[in-house]
């Protein structure tokens, strides 16, 4: 099956910095998703992105599919973009999400 | 709009007891899936439903568990019995088409004593 990977596994920023996450899939995938799971344990849809750029306010995200990666953009962080950010990837309907990014953004 | 909407949000409950876990998908949204999130195993999908028709469960842990959808607005996924292995958060997603961004319910938090 496919596999996923995100790096890194944890990040502190100070608020007002900018970050980028990695998220690298071993497969070809027809649906890219990432989400925010905030400390409130809710899972927020950011973007879905299985190929080419969007933005979104302070968040972009970028995927290479013909690279099998992405990347979520966060600039001029916030405490409240702290959580756990994932990317979900599938083939088909099948989501496999990776482990995430715990974010820590420091006031 | 409102999003899709799971009951209860927590639930405790002792071991051997039916746990009956409920969601209300997007309305016209066709594709519904049940989560799972532990420690151990990250968010794992559990079912499958396309059209009310269960597509996929290869994720049911075991017989304990089962899942319906009776109809397009209404999910229940049911634990019986219930065992403190089975704690854990279960989220409902709901898509309109199969290949379409995946909407998730806020959760239901359970917790098996």
């Amino acid at each position: 099956g496919i596999q996923v990977e995100q790096s890194p596994p944890d990040l502190i920023l100070q608020e007002g910095a900018n970050s980028t996450l990695r998220c690298n899939f071993s497969d070809s995938v027809n649906n890219l998703q990432w989400f925010h799971q905030n400390p409130w344990g809710q899972l927020i849809n950011l973007f879905y992105i299985p190929s080419g750029t969007k933005q979104n306010g302070r968040l972009s995200a970028t995927t290479v599919a013909t690279e099998r990666y992405s990347l979520l953009y966060i600039s001029s962080s916030q405490t409240t973009d702290s959580g756990v950010y994932f990317c979900a990837v599938s083939g088909t309907y099948k989501y496999i999400f990776g482990t995430g990014t715990r974010l820590k953004v420091l006031a | 709009d409102a999003g899709v909407i799971q009951s209860p949000r927590h639930e405790v409950t002792e071991m051997g007891q039916e746990v009956t876990l409920r969601c209300k998908p997007i309305s016209g949204h066709n594709s519904l899936f049940w989560y799972r999130q532990t420690m151990m195993r990250g968010l794992e999908l559990l079912i499958y439903f396309n059209n009310n028709v269960p597509i996929d469960d290869s994720g049911m842990p075991e017989d304990r568990f089962s899942a319906k959808m009776p109809n397009a607005s209404f999910s229940t996924l049911k634990i019986q019995p219930s065992e403190p292995r089975d704690s854990a958060v279960y989220f409902c997603a709901s898509s309109l088409l199969v290949n379409q961004p995946q909407h998730f319910g806020d959760g239901t938090r359970l917790s098996i004593l």
